[in-house]
């Protein structure tokens, strides 16, 4: 019964290129969570997804970034023409459905580094 | 708005004392709190979860938290730290609906042989 899977674990990019970063749900999950946590901090909520539709993007960057959730495959987090201080690790969630009796699983992260 | 406030980045505690880690919280509605602890290079794991009903709320691994809302905290404690409890901890708030959380800075705690 596999987890949260995100991949990859660790990405380096340079500045100006784009990152791409995958989430799969727990199998059955439709809420996708996504967060950042820069170093020495904690995370915070970048974007609220369910299948095909954006639910919640408070979180999100006005520009550069982007997420998505089709109906088929994984979540996408998508940054492009990253910068320094996008340097992070940023986490992924999920959970069958919307509310507090339902506990989100989060994924290992991916540790994004720009050089 | 909501916010999360832990008193103290670093805790340091002996094997088989008192673990009291203190989260501090802000919210305009009913909150919803959370601990989790995340280990090195992994992700987070819910430790416990106050919703409502009773205020003492038990997690895993021995690990409990009291909802205090006059003082508006909710510290997590364990009678008897363990090597294995070195990790750090998250507190964090929800508003009334959905898995949305507000995260703390997070507290490292160590545990001395």
């Amino acid at each position: 019964n596999a987890g949260v899977m995100q991949n990859p674990r660790h990405l380096v990019r340079r500045r100006g290129q784009e990152a791409r970063l995958r989430c799969s749900p727990v199998k059955g999950h439709s809420h996708v969570y996504w967060y950042r946590q820069l170093p020495e901090e904690g995370l915070k909520f970048m974007v609220y997804l369910q299948k095909e539709n954006i639910i919640d993007e408070s979180g999100m960057p006005k520009e550069r970034f982007s997420a998505e959730f089709p109906k088929e495959g994984p979540s996408i987090l998508r940054i492009q023409q990253v910068v320094r201080g996008d340097s992070a690790a940023y986490f992924c969630a999920s959970s069958p459905e919307q509310g507090l009796n339902t506990e989100a699983f989060f994924g290992q992260g991916t540790r994004l580094t720009v050089v | 708005a909501q916010s999360v406030t832990q008193l103290g980045s670093h805790v340091s505690v002996s094997e088989g004392a008192l673990v009291l880690l203190r989260c501090n919280y802000s919210s305009s509605v009913p909150p919803y709190l959370f601990w989790y602890v995340q280990y090195p290079n992994q992700g987070l794991q819910l430790l416990l979860k106050y919703t409502t009903g009773a205020t003492l709320v038990k997690g895993i691994n021995g690990f409990e938290a009291e909802f205090k809302k006059s003082e508006t905290s909710f510290h997590l404690t364990k009678p008897s730290a363990h090597m294995s409890d070195a990790a750090e901890y998250f507190c964090a708030v929800s508003a009334s609906h959905g898995n949305k959380l507000v995260f703390g800075a997070g507290t490292i705690l160590r545990v001395k042989s």
